[in-house]
């Protein structure tokens, strides 16, 4: 397997432009996370699907930001309008989650380094 | 909800010595998971080690071992015999639920 592929790796966009990164999970994993890494706030989860279901998005900053799963192997975020605030690094995860517990490691994608101007 | 506290910033250690990270954490969960990522400059997150909380042995894989005290809530990181390629930022992370809670980070700096 290809491990998590996030996509773009860099984005760079002007303040009030829409965003969408992209995330394809490792194969056969049922739960799929969105971090955000910043210098300020470190590691936050942002939201997390499990069975394509959003379980948890009690870290999504603002109604700015958005996150769908429309399938077992695809999931995006989205942020409209985007603010120099959103700037960051944004990560997406995978793992097997067995019995309500995460009890596996979380595969990480390489991340999309986001700026916004 | 759960917290995770790494108290120390910043850490340095020459090559081949050992150096201890720690961690706290806070949960109210009776299973969880403890773990400790290694994010080095290329930002690749990738697990070093992981504990199981009701499992009274600590974790140890290859240089790395955990010294996991449950009733104060402590999980610290031993690294032996540091080697340049361990300079990289690492994590505590905690695990209630399917929930994953980050500390805010040690970075470690191996001086050869």
């Amino acid at each position: 397997d290809a491990g998590v592929i996030q996509s773009p790796r860099h984005e760079v966009t002007e303040m009030g432009q829409e965003v969408t990164l992209r995330c394809k999970p490792i194969s056969g994993h049922n739960s799929l996370f969105w971090y955000r890494q910043t210098m300020m706030r470190g590691l936050e989860l942002l939201i997390y699907f499990n069975n394509n279901v959003p379980i948890d998005d009690s870290g999504m900053p603002e109604d700015r930001f958005s996150a769908k799963m429309p399938n077992a192997s695809f999931s995006t975020l989205k942020i409209q309008p985007s603010e120099p605030r959103d700037s960051a690094v944004y990560f997406c995860a995978s793992s097997l989650a067995l019995g309500g517990v995460l009890n596996e490691k979380l595969f990480f994608g390489s991340g999309t380094q986001l700026s916004v101007l | 909800a759960q917290t995770v506290t790494q108290s120390q910033p910043e850490m340095s250690v020459q090559e081949a010595e050992t150096v201890t990270l720690s961690c706290t954490y806070d949960t109210s969960e009776n299973n969880y998971y403890l773990f400790w990522y290694k994010q080095p400059p290329s930002r690749q997150m990738i697990l070093v080690i992981r504990q199981e909380a009701y499992k009274q042995q600590n974790a140890t894989e290859n240089r790395f071992s955990v010294n996991f005290q449950k009733a104060a809530k402590s999980f610290s990181l031993k690294i032996s015999d540091s080697q340049l390629g361990d300079t990289a930022m690492y994590f505590c992370a905690s695990s209630a639920g399917n929930k994953l809670t980050f500390g805010g980070g040690t970075r470690v700096l191996v001086k050869p």
